[in-house]
């Protein structure tokens, strides 16, 4: 266990479909990612929170909205997504210093399939 | 780019014998960090050296970089059955943005 949960672990939505992916971590770290992670592809960063605020938004489509109601918890609202959206979501936490990066915590993501 | 690619892209190996893995990048970093995932997983931490540092030790794992060639090395010695996954490096930028960039890994696979 690495200190960083995610619900549910398994998706299978319609493309009409409103769901959310949730993510808690218990490491007490005040930043927190969510990624997603296709076949053959690097690992995507999607969002970044620091302190709760948003500090990245990598041009994900708006189909996409991230909540982060506090440093511990993060969520992915999902709508309307397209087949292509079928992934592993990812979510992870870290303590930032200065802006730098250093290790970070993994979940064992959700695994998301758009039917 | 900033992403770390690895190379190569798939390694099998006897158990006992030593795997590495390479890892190159095309920018100036604070620091590289070596992840590795079991199969439908989340990445698991494994090492992190800072761009001062030119060695790292951890258990049976090596990590060497070498910032002239923007290129780093993670060795595992005596592999294991258990240390079949994929493994991932990822380079974190200098200031301004607590960014990580992942390759697409290394599958690794250690037959007993």
């Amino acid at each position: 266990e690495t200190g960083v949960t995610q619900t549910p672990r398994h998706l299978v939505m319609g493309m009409t479909n409103k769901k959310s992916l949730k993510c808690e971590q218990h490491l007490g770290h005040n930043a927190m990612y969510w990624y997603k992670q296709s076949a053959k592809k690097p690992l995507e960063l999607m969002f970044v929170y620091n302190f709760k605020e948003q500090t990245e938004n990598n041009s994900v489509p708006s189909r996409f909205s991230p909540e982060c109601p506090n440093s511990s918890h993060l969520f992915l609202h999902l709508h309307t997504l397209q087949p292509e959206d079928s992934a592993l979501y990812l979510c992870a936490s870290s303590q930032e210093r200065q802006g730098l990066s250093y290790e970070q915590y993994f979940g064992p993501g959700t695994r998301l399939t758009v039917t | 780019s900033q992403q770390g690619e690895e190379d190569p892209q798939a390694l099998s190996i006897q158990e006992g014998e030593n795997a590495t893995m390479n890892c190159s990048y095309k920018t100036s970093i604070n620091n590289l960090q070596w992840y590795r995932q079991n199969s439908g997983r989340g990445l698991v931490h494994l090492i992190l050296i800072r761009s001062n540092e030119r060695e790292k030790h951890s258990g049976r794992l090596r990590v060497t970089l070498d910032t002239s060639k923007k290129s780093s090395s993670l060795l595992i010695t005596a592999s294991r059955a258990a240390d079949t996954a994929s493994y991932f490096c990822a380079t974190a930028g200098q200031t301004g943005a607590n960014n990580l960039f992942f390759g697409t890994g290394t599958r690794l696979t250690v037959i007993p």
